[in-house]
């Protein structure tokens, strides 16, 4: 059971060069969410999708954008990449009773 | 606007000893409450949640009452073990689909042999 698919798992990038964060979900759940996790600030929300075709900005949306694929796929992209973005990134699904299903989490080192 | 305010962390604790780590939250509505526990170089997982006032989640010897007269969520376990160490996030969630999750700091727990 494969639950929500991050990949990759690890980055390095060089700032300005871009690159796209793919998630996956094969639980067949509605709403999915990118997440940025840094130090002493808890998970902060960047964008997320309540359902396939559908997507809205959350706490820290600046730099970034999303693709909501299909009901499966939620991709988030940085199309110039900063310093500040250096983080690491999770993808989330939503099911019943308001429970979140995290990925194992993307490590992203902007240089 | 919703927040979730959680102690600071390290907790270092020997094993059996009793842990708390404390939550209290503000929200405009009635959420549900949340534990999650993210254990080293993983996603987080749902470890218990409650959904109304007096309500008790517990999983896994861990335990945690949903106070709304003090918007309180402590999480609790009488005797650790050295496998919980991790970190700890209180959250809370408005309702289904609308994004309004919202997670604390988190509490990083280390327990020793």
């Amino acid at each position: 059971n494969a639950g929500v698919t991050q990949t990759p798992k690890f980055q390095v990038l060089k700032t300005g060069q871009s690159m796209t964060l793919q998630c996956a979900q094969d639980m067949n759940h509605n709403s999915m969410y990118w997440y940025r996790q840094d130090p002493g600030m808890g998970l902060r929300l960047i964008y997320y999708s309540a359902s396939e075709g559908t997507t809205d900005k959350g706490e820290v949306p600046n730099g970034y954008n999303v693709s909501r694929l299909n009901k499966r796929e939620f991709s988030l992209r940085l199309e110039s990449a900063a310093p500040s973005q250096t983080s690491v990134y999770f993808c989330a699904s939503e099911g019943a009773k308001n429970i979140q299903y995290f990925g194992a989490g993307t490590r992203l080192s902007v240089l | 606007g919703d927040s979730v305010t959680q102690m600071e962390g390290p907790v270092t604790l020997s094993e059996e000893a009793f842990l708390t780590i404390n939550c209290t939250y503000t929200a405009t509505g009635y959420p549900s409450l949340f534990w999650y526990v993210q254990y080293p170089g993983e996603g987080l997982q749902l470890l218990l949640k409650a959904t109304k006032a007096d309500d008790k989640g517990s999983n896994k010897g861990f335990e945690a009452t949903y106070r709304k007269e003090t918007t309180s969520f402590h999480l609790e376990k009488g005797s650790v073990q050295v496998s919980d160490s991790a970190v700890y996030f209180c959250a809370l969630s408005e309702a289904s689909g609308t994004y309004k999750y919202i997670f604390g700091t988190g509490t990083r727990l280390k327990v020793l042999a």
